[in-house]
């Protein structure tokens, strides 16, 4: 099956300009996770949607990062104005959810983002 | 807080050996202990779940144990190969309908021949 696809692989922006990342999930997982990874550091879980609904953005910074996936599926990850600290990796991810089983999260390469 | 440790330190095995990387966490109760790989500039790769109740679960040469009394998993892998060089993360999940995952900074192995 085709795994978790991501774009861009690397995006370089100054600060205060906006960037957009775009994630397909494996298809009929209906969960869909975006986490933010600084060097060095585990996954830091931003935003979590089932199908179109979000179900965490607890620790998504709203004033600056906004999320969405239209019809289920795809999802866009969004962040206006860009800040240093931005810079990290963007990984998306889906699973089936845990009544499915004792299944794993799939993950995609991520996004590197580095905002200088 | 919600806290998870994992080994500090990068661990140097030497190949055949066992390596063991260890997880402990407080403040949390997790239903669902999960173990992934990464490799440099790629996602994680779902290794092996274990639940609260399972003491031990092993694949091929990788066992893990969950000891929810110490709040600590240990992930040991048998007869280490160069390619099993990489970072280990651990993941804890609670039992919710809205299941997510919480890392830790993950552990990273080298295996030298």
């Amino acid at each position: 099956e085709a795994g978790v696809a991501q774009s861009p692989r690397y995006k370089i922006i100054e600060k205060r300009q906006s960037v957009a990342f775009w994630c397909n999930p494996i298809s009929g997982h209906a969960t869909l996770y975006w986490y933010q990874q600084i060097l060095g550091q585990g996954p830091k879980l931003l935003i979590q949607f089932q199908n179109n609904g979000v179900v965490d953005d607890s620790q998504l910074p709203k004033d600056r990062f906004s999320a969405e996936r239209l019809k289920g599926v795809d999802s866009t990850l969004k962040i206006q104005p860009a800040k240093l600290e931005d810079s990290a990796v963007y990984l998306c991810a889906s699973s089936l959810g845990r009544r499915q089983g004792n299944y794993g999260y799939t993950f995609g390469s991520g996004t590197r983002l580095t905002v200088v | 807080s919600q806290k998870i440790e994992q080994n500090s330190e990068a661990l140097n095995i030497q190949e055949g050996k066992t390596a063991t990387l260890t997880c402990n966490y407080t403040n949390y109760s997790p239903a669902y202990l999960q173990w992934y790989r990464q490799d440099p500039g790629r996602g994680p790769v779902f290794l092996l779940l274990i639940r609260e109740n399972e003491k031990e679960k092993r694949k091929e040469r990788l066992k893990v144990t969950f000891d929810t009394t110490l709040k600590q998993s240990l992930f040991h892998i048998t007869a280490s190969q160069p390619a099993d060089s990489a970072t280990y993360l651990c993941a804890l999940e609670r039992d919710s309908s809205a299941s997510k995952i919480i890392f830790g900074s993950g552990t990273r192995l080298s295996i030298r021949p």
